[in-house]
C-alpha cells in the first residue's frame, strides 16, 4: 500500500518564526510536491522536486523553500511565517514516466500563523 | 507556464441525474490530464485520467473526454449518488523527465437524494 506521510496534522505557529514541515514516501518516487490549498483557489503549486537536491518553484513560491536531501523524504520551509501562510498544504509524489504516473497525496497539514 | 480553468466551481445535481465539469489548459504540450476527486477531511485521490492519445476514457459511470485542439477536457459522471459529493480537481502535465502537476480551481459536487 503506497504512503506519503506528512509530519504533522495541525500546526500552530506564531508570526516570524521558522516553520518545516515534513514529508516521507515509501514508494521510491522521484517527483516531489508541495501544494497549498485555500477555498475557491484549489491546489495551488508552491515546489517541486524532481530528484534528489533537485527543485523547481511552482506558481507561489515567494516566502517559502524546500529541501530534498534523500529521495524519499521533501520539506516545505516558510523562512518567517505570516499570517497569510495560513492554510492547508498538501504533499504529493508521483512516478516520472511511464504509464503510472499517478500522485499520491498525503493526508495534509493545516498551518495557522498568529 | 501551465494554467488550467475549471468549471463550474460549484455543481448541484439531484440524484441519477449526470454531472458536467468542464476544464481548459494553456500548454499544448501537455499531454497528461488526471482528475482526482477529494471528499471532506481526506487527501485527493485520482478517479480518472487521460492522456493526448486519447479522445475519451470510460470507467463504469465516470468518463473523461479531451479536446486538444480546442484544449479542453471534461469530467462526465452518469447516475449520480449521495456518495459521489466531494470537491473534483481536473490537472494538466507535460510527463515527460518531471511530469509537473498544475491543477484547476476545483469543483464542489453535491448530489442530492
Amino acid at each position: 500500500d503506497v504512503k506519503v506521510t506528512q509530519s504533522s496534522r495541525y500546526l500552530v505557529k506564531r508570526t516570524g518564526e521558522k516553520v518545516f514541515l515534513e514529508c516521507v514516501q515509501d514508494m521510491d518516487h522521484e517527483n516531489m510536491f508541495w501544494y497549498r490549498q485555500d477555498p475557491g483557489l484549489g491546489l495551488r503549486l508552491i515546489y517541486f522536486s524532481y530528484d534528489v537536491k533537485m527543485k523547481e518553484k511552482g506558481d507561489i513560491p515567494e516566502g517559502y523553500s524546500v529541501s530534498r536531501e534523500k529521495k524519499e523524504r521533501f520539506s516545505l520551509i516558510l523562512e518567517s511565517a505570516s499570517t497569510n501562510q495560513t492554510s492547508m498544504y498538501l504533499c504529493a509524489s508521483s512516478l516520472p514516466r511511464g504509464m503510472n504516473t499517478e500522485a499520491f497525496f498525503g493526508q495534509g497539514t493545516r498551518l495557522t500563523v498568529v | 507556464g501551465e494554467n488550467v480553468e475549471q468549471h463550474p466551481s460549484t455543481l448541484s445535481v439531484q440524484e441519477g441525474d449526470s454531472a458536467v465539469i468542464k476544464c481548459t489548459y494553456s500548454d499544448s504540450a501537455s499531454n497528461y490530464f488526471p482528475w482526482y476527486k477529494q471528499e471532506l477531511g481526506k487527501r485527493p485521490q485520482l478517479i480518472i485520467d487521460i492522456r493526448s492519445n486519447v479522445g475519451e476514457k470510460k470507467d463504469q459511470r465516470i468518463a473523461v473526454t479531451l479536446n486538444k485542439t480546442a484544449k479542453h477536457f471534461s469530467l462526465h459522471i452518469t447516475e449520480t449518488q449521495p456518495e459521489d459529493s466531494a470537491v473534483y480537481f481536473c490537472a494538466a502535465s507535460q510527463g515527460g523527465a518531471t511530469n509537473k502537476l498544475i491543477f484547476g480551481t476545483g469543483t464542489l459536487l453535491a448530489v442530492q437524494p
